[in-house]
């Protein structure tokens, strides 16, 4: 099976910081790559995939880069909206199977 | 408006069974696949099934012949069916529809039910 490992797990930064999470992939997984967004006590919200289209409605402020087995999210400047948790998730193709990394969250410095 | 709203979670004894309901609005069902994710508390997200369009599907390994997924786009509605429950199965149950493009990725999420596995 294919595993994600992010990073950091843990992140502090400030309004107007520009902030990059990491995502590891053991093996090559193209660009089948999605980030997520988690607030607490709410549903995952679609950020990027295909590791670099923004998804409709997401501000230009993020964005993701990468293929193969590492990747990238990339807040450019960080909004008091954004504290929350990041995942990363990819496709396996063969057998089907939607893995997510571990999450990264992201608090007030 | 476009939504999910899961229903049927509960409190069930280990080896008992349960079936989630998730009731699609605002969008054609039958056009998108749709899947389950599952979240423990305070921990990460875990995909759970999934659904074609066609009838198609598809689980992990932790799941595989314990839980059914299944869909009645006369209802826009999906389900899963879980058995042989496990306290490892306690979680929040999201119901998500596939990128229409990309059916691996989740555009569309409800705010799940609650699933808790105890004696």
């Amino acid at each position: 099976d294919i595993q994600l490992t992010q990073s950091p797990s843990f992140l502090s930064a400030s309004v107007g910081d520009r902030v990059t999470i990491t995502c590891r992939a053991s093996q090559g997984i193209s660009s089948y790559l999605a980030w997520y967004q988690q607030k607490p006590g709410k549903a995952p919200k679609l950020l990027i995939y295909a590791a670099s289209t923004l998804q409709s409605g997401v501000p230009s402020r993020f964005s993701g880069s990468g293929s193969g087995t590492e990747f990238t999210l990339t807040i450019s400047s960080l909004q008091p909206e954004d504290f929350a948790t990041y995942y990363c998730q990819q496709l396996n193709s063969y057998p089907l199977a939607l893995t997510f990394g571990g999450g990264t969250k992201v608090e007030i410095k | 408006e476009v939504q999910l709203v899961e229903s049927g979670g509960g409190l069930v004894q280990p080896g008992g069974s349960l079936r989630l309901s998730c009731a699609a609005s605002g969008f054609t069902f039958s056009s998108y696949d749709m899947h389950w994710v599952r979240q423990a508390t305070g921990k990460g997200l875990e995909w759970v099934s999934a659904i074609g369009t066609a009838g198609d599907t598809y689980y992990p390994g932790s799941v595989k012949g314990r839980f059914t997924i299944s869909r009645e786009n006369a209802k826009n509605s999906l389900y899963l069916q879980m058995n042989s429950l496990r306290a490892g199965d306690t979680a929040v149950y999201y119901c998500a529809r596939g990128l229409r493009s990309s059916f691996w990725y989740f555009d569309l999420w409800g705010r799940g039910t609650l699933v808790t596995v105890s004696s």
